[in-house]
């Protein structure tokens, strides 16, 4: 089945910098990665995804790359700022018989620093 | 979008004593998805619950510890039964829209004393 693998599991950049956090899937026929952010006592929220027939995405500040062949994928966060302080999860899809409804990182707590 | 309903949001219990968990979703959804959350740590699914059926539920995790009720396509709850301090955490629920999109509650911080 699928495996995802995250890292680093602590980010600590100063405000401004830029930030990135790499995973790595295991299934090659996966074809969808997103990334979600959690906020303190809050649930898990979206805030990018890519499909297979593309690269790169970009919103704003944020970007994720993908790389089929080695297959990982990446978020990029530039001009970072306090409220980027969160834990990101990235995920790729389980497979076909498995009732899970993502297959998910193990999470990278971002600490923004002022 | 999908706008998910947790209560509570956080509650301290007595070891040996039961919490009901409610999920309510403004839309209708097939598949409704129980997680917790240790801290620090990831999601861990702990059931995948349908309505008219019993729910799946995930390695490790049993039926009688964690019964789902899932009485429409709108709400779902998860009762977490004879509770000890190992059972402390944070429990989502979540839906899917459309093909992709995971939507999550704001999570119940459970602690058990």
């Amino acid at each position: 089945g699928e495996n995802v693998e995250q890292h680093p599991s602590t980010l600590s950049v100063q405000e401004g910098d830029s930030a990135v956090i790499k995973c790595t899937y295991s299934d090659s026929a996966s074809n969808y990665f997103p990334w979600y952010k959690q906020e303190l006592g809050k649930g898990p929220q979206l805030i990018i995804d890519i499909r297979s027939n593309v690269g790169e995405k970009k919103d704003q500040r944020i970007a994720v790359t993908l790389n089929k062949t080695a297959k990982h994928f990446s978020l990029h966060i530039t001009e970072t700022q306090p409220e980027d302080s969160a834990v990101y999860f990235c995920a790729a899809p389980p497979n076909r018989d498995s009732n899970y409804q993502l297959i998910w990182g193990a999470g990278t707590k971002l600490i923004i620093k002022p | 979008s999908a706008v998910i309903s947790q209560k509570p949001s956080r509650d301290i219990c007595q070891r040996g004593t039961s919490l009901t968990i409610q999920c309510q979703v403004d839309s209708q959804v097939t598949m409704m998805f129980w997680y917790r959350q240790q801290p620090g740590q990831s999601l861990t699914l702990i059931a995948t619950a349908n309505q008219g059926s019993e729910a799946t539920y995930e390695s490790g995790f049993v039926i009688d510890k964690f019964p789902i009720s899932r009485p429409n396509l709108t709400f779902s709850t998860l009762t977490v039964s004879n509770m000890s301090p190992e059972d402390s955490s944070i429990y989502l629920c979540s839906v899917d829209v459309g093909d992709t999109e995971a939507f999550f509650g704001q999570g119940t911080r459970l602690t058990v004393v």
